[in-house]
């Protein structure tokens, strides 16, 4: 399987405090993506990271790519109750950007 | 922009009947689809990969006479699970993408077959 994993499969934590996950893949790459999934619901895209690139920030979120280690991460600084959800990381494929390849998810629960 | 929806959001079929999934482009056209299947506390698997005009790319594991995808039109796409069995149940979700720019996502259909 060419899916990514991704750690850990699950984070709680206070609101006001930072969420770390991280997602490993195994190909090389073009971009790299993270998506938000909120339970039964569909996927919303939050950020997008390009192979040349290696830090990217949108707003509360702050991703990192390491191509050398085939990894990246996200950071949520100072969570929020609504930011409870799913988080995935998503790549394409260096000779078939057709394809999204998923990561196993972090699930996030932040607690009031 | 770029909104994707799906219809239906849920649906709950008998052993052996048919289920017609829509997903539209509502504001661009899609030059290619995807559809996904998600079980529960998992992650997305791709099932096929579908281009405006022409046949269905499947993945390796999913039955083309099984799960059919029609793109007839370039904001239309639907997915049918023919004589659907309980191990189908899953939430089904679509993307579409206009040439080779990001993939926007629909919110779902959640399927439960008794």
């Amino acid at each position: 399987s060419q899916q990514g994993e991704e750690d850990p499969q699950a984070l709680s934590i206070q609101e006001g405090e930072n969420a770390t996950m991280n997602c490993s893949y195994k190909t090389s790459i073009n971009n790299l993506q993270w998506y938000r999934q909120n339970s039964g619901r569909g996927l919303v895209h939050l950020i997008l990271i390009r192979s040349n690139e290696r830090e990217k920030h949108s707003g509360r979120l702050r991703v990192t790519l390491d191509t050398s280690k085939k990894s990246s991460s996200l950071l949520i600084t100072a969570s929020r109750a609504a930011d409870t959800a799913s988080y995935f990381c998503a790549t394409d494929a260096w000779k078939n950007t057709d394809k999204l390849i998923f990561g196993t998810g972090t699930r996030l629960q932040v607690f009031p | 922009g770029a909104v994707v929806s799906q219809h239906p959001s849920w649906v709950i079929c008998k052993s052996g009947t048919s289920v017609k999934i829509e997903c539209r482009s509502l504001d661009f056209q899609a030059t290619t689809m995807f559809w996904y299947r998600q079980f529960p506390k998992q992650s997305l698997m791709l099932m096929a990969t579908s281009n405006e005009g022409s046949k269905a790319t499947y993945e390796q594991g999913v039955e083309k006479d099984k799960f059919l995808i029609n793109h007839a039109s370039l904001t239309l796409s639907t997915l049918t699970v023919t004589s659907a069995h309980p191990e189908d149940s899953s939430f089904y979700i679509c993307s579409a993408r206009q040439a080779y720019n990001e993939q926007f996502f629909g919110p779902g259909t959640r399927l439960t077959v008794l």
